[in-house]
């Protein structure tokens, strides 16, 4: 797979190889972050999230990475399937209850898998 | 419901005219939140509901735009006097808010389309 930042919105990845997504986010004090995946006319889907307080949490195929010194965040794909072309979104809250969890999206990433 | 549900799935109105956007939560779900999605980018924040109260509306771009919730369920999204650059996608989101649970999964969306 090869690796992207959100400033390079497509990602053209061959089925059955590994993806990575790559995310920078800019609050620092943001504890919370979701990855969603959004087909087309549909609405975002949860893949997965982690807190602040980990560095890596595991899926089904998928891992998300946080690395809190250089405020990045990044989801592995295992061995992409066609069924995994989307936009995929990082996410971030910080934590203020009162407030709820609003969340802050980045601009998403499109995911290309060629047959 | 087993998930999230939004309705109509598109509204096309004219210019001037008011509009009603309706979320189902998920049932249980106390905190509910509504998104905005432009073509091509990424969700904009709108408002956030804990119950029937909503403690943070800072998202929501005018006056032409209020929400409400009633019974602690489903919310009802306005638009008054609508303008094209309201045309987007709008998305609910609720969650169960308690603190290892934040995850907000979303519906499937509204797409208004403004003559």
């Amino acid at each position: 797979g090869e690796s992207v930042g959100l400033h390079l919105p497509t990602l053209s990845v061959q089925e059955g190889d590994n993806s990575i997504i790559n995310c920078a986010y800019s609050n620092s004090a943001s504890d919370y972050f979701i990855w969603y995946k959004q087909e087309s006319g549909k609405g975002p889907q949860f893949i997965i999230d982690i807190r602040s307080n980990m560095d890596k949490r595991q899926g089904q195929r998928v891992t998300v990475l946080l690395n809190k010194t250089v405020k990045h965040l990044s989801l592995q794909i295992a061995a992409t399937q066609p069924g995994d072309s989307a936009v995929y979104f990082c996410a971030e809250n910080k934590e203020i209850k009162a407030a709820g969890n609003k969340l802050t999206f980045g601009g998403g990433t499109r995911v290309l898998v060629k047959p | 419901g087993a998930g999230v549900s939004q309705s109509p799935s598109n509204k096309v109105t004219e210019k001037g005219k008011d509009v009603e956007l309706r979320c189902d939560p998920i049932s249980g779900h106390t905190a509910l939140y509504w998104y905005r999605q432009s073509l091509g980018q990424g969700l904009e924040f709108l408002i956030y509901f804990q119950g029937n109260s909503a403690p943070d509306k800072s998202g929501l771009p005018s006056d032409r735009f209020s929400a409400e919730r009633t019974g602690g369920s489903v919310s009802t999204l306005t638009i008054q006097r609508t303008q094209q650059e309201d045309s987007a996608v709008y998305l609910c989101a609720s969650s169960s808010d308690r603190r290892e649970a934040d995850t907000q999964y979303f519906g499937p969306g509204t797409r208004l389309t403004v003559l």
